[in-house]
C-alpha cells in the first residue's frame, strides 16, 4: 500500500525559499505511471494545486506560482520535493503531497499534510 | 481557467438524511470530475472519480452523477461519520482547479 509523507521545516522566514520533501513508500517513483503533485490550503480555505512532476523528471506547475516553484525528483531515494521561493505570509498554509494515475486525473493517494508558516 | 463553482458552502443535516452538493464548471468538462471528503486535520480522501466512479473502500451511499458542465454528490443516508467538508475537483485541463468546499454539519 503506498503512502505519502511530508517533511520539512514548519516555519519559514519572508523573502526565503521553502523547502520541503516527500517520500514514498510502498512503491517506487521510478516505476512510472503515476504522477506526483503537491497540493496547498490555506488556513481554512479551499485547495490550491501548485504542481506535478513524472518519474522522468518532467513537470507542470500553476500559471500563478510558475515563477517561484520548483518541482524535483529523486529517485533513488524515492522522494520528490518542492522549492517555493521569495515567501510571504500568503504562502502560509497546510502543503499536502499526492498522488494522480496520469497527468490529468484525481489524485487517489495523499500525504497527511505538515503545516508551514511563513514569519520572521 | 475553468472554474468550479460549488454550492451550498455548508449546510446542516440530520442522520440518514439525503443530501445533495453541487459543482457547476464554467464550460464542459465532460466527465472529468472527482469528489473529496475531508475531515479537520486530515488530507482530503478520495471519493469518487470520473465523475460517477466510486474509489475502492468508499461507501455505496455515496453517488456522484453528472457531465459536462453539472455534477452532484448525493449521500443517500447521512452517517454520523459523514459530517465533513467535501470538495469536487476539474481534471479536464491541465490546470486542475477545486470547488469552494461545502461543510456538512450535524442539525
Amino acid at each position: 500500500q503506498v503512502q505519502l509523507q511530508e517533511s520539512g521545516p514548519g516555519l519559514v522566514k519572508p523573502s526565503q525559499t521553502l523547502s520541503l520533501t516527500c517520500t514514498v513508500s510502498g512503491g517506487s517513483i521510478s516505476s512510472g505511471g503515476y504522477y506526483w503533485s503537491w497540493i496547498r490550503q490555506h488556513p481554512g480555505k479551499g485547495l490550491e494545486w501548485i504542481g506535478y512532476i513524472y518519474y522522468s523528471g518532467s513537470t507542470y506547475y500553476n500559471p500563478s506560482l510558475k515563477s517561484r516553484v520548483t518541482i524535483s525528483v529523486d529517485t533513488s531515494k524515492n522522494q520528490f520535493s518542492l522549492k517555493l521561493s521569495s515567501v510571504t505570509a500568503a504562502d502560509t498554509a497546510v502543503y499536502y503531497c499526492a498522488r494522480a494515475r496520469s497527468e490529468k486525473d484525481a489524485f487517489d493517494i495523499w500525504g497527511q499534510g505538515t503545516m508551514v508558516t511563513v514569519s520572521s | 481557467a475553468i472554474r468550479i463553482t460549488q454550492s451550498p458552502s455548508s449546510l446542516s443535516a440530520s442522520t440518514g438524511d439525503r443530501v445533495t452538493i453541487t459543482c457547476r464548471a464554467s464550460q464542459g468538462i465532460s466527465s472529468y470530475l472527482a469528489w473529496y471528503q475531508q475531515k479537520p486535520g486530515k488530507a482530503p480522501k478520495l471519493l469518487i472519480y470520473a465523475a460517477s466512479t466510486l474509489q475502492s473502500g468508499v461507501p455505496s451511499r455515496f453517488s456522484g452523477s453528472g457531465s459536462g458542465t453539472d455534477f452532484t454528490l448525493t449521500i443517500s443516508c447521512l452517517q454520523s461519520e459523514d459530517f465533513a467538508t467535501y470538495y469536487c475537483q476539474q481534471y479536464y485541463s491541465y490546470l486542475p482547479e477545486f470547488g469552494q468546499g461545502t461543510k456538512v454539519e450535524i442539525k
